[in-house]
């Protein structure tokens, strides 16, 4: 079964330094999002990604953070410089809409500390 | 914008039992509502979604209902195992505006006891 990956499992980091996660979304998918998830929080939706630009974001997705596509198959969040609240499970998803379905698929996560 | 409530934030029942958890939306254009799985570890799963269309839909053990009117939602599963015990979140969206831009609820966690 097609599956989204996520890496690394788990970062922890300095404040004020810059992370990158990474995401492969499964192959012929064309939408992809990030989410997080605060330790005993909602999952927040950030940020929506469609044909190499945004297609929406949250009032969390500032200036500190970015996304791109920087070849046909990963899809990476940036952290500029992190903050202690940016401590928190990142999910990447994807989902291909022409299908039908908006069915999101949704990576294992990856979880950031920031110290 | 959207929000959505749920509850109970945790359940427990006893394998063979029924458990049902509810949503409530505060958007009457939301149009498109998914059930996740979330174990441990894990991403989230769907493991059920219904648009605003239907009054109900079932899938095996599970089932879910939507009241437009009331804006709620419930997710009911019958003849609970093991297996099912984890986090399960409702979530709400506006499919002709922001496919993906799910709002979820809070997440249940629900322990099923042998």
């Amino acid at each position: 079964e097609p599956e989204v990956t996520q890496t690394p499992s788990h970062q922890v980091t300095q404040m004020g330094q810059e992370v990158i996660l990474r995401c492969v979304p499964i192959s012929n998918h064309l939408y992809f999002y990030w989410y997080r998830q605060i330790l005993g929080q909602k999952v927040e939706f950030l940020v929506s990604f469609y044909n190499n630009e945004i297609s929406e974001k949250s009032e969390i997705f500032d200036d500190q953070f970015s996304v791109e596509r920087p070849d046909g198959s990963n899809f990476t969040l940036k952290i500029r410089s992190t903050k202690l609240e940016d401590s928190a499970m990142y999910f990447c998803a994807s989902n291909g809409v022409w299908q039908g379905t908006g069915e999101l698929f949704f990576g294992e996560g990856s979880r950031l500390t920031v110290l | 914008g959207e929000n959505v409530e749920q509850h109970p934030s945790t359940l427990s029942v006893q394998e063979g039992d029924s458990a049902v958890i509810k949503c409530t939306y505060s958007d009457s254009a939301s149009n498109y509502f998914p059930w996740y799985k979330q174990e441990l570890g894990k991403g989230p799963q769907l493991i059920i979604d219904i648009r605003s269309n239907v009054g109900e839909k079932k899938d095996q053990r599970i089932a879910v209902t939507l009241n437009k009117t009331a804006k709620h939602f419930s997710l009911h599963i019958t003849e609970t195992q093991p297996e099912d015990s984890a986090v399960y979140f409702c979530a709400a969206s506006l499919t002709t505006d922001s496919w993906g831009k799910l709002q979820f609820g809070a997440g249940t966690q629900v322990v099923v006891t042998p």
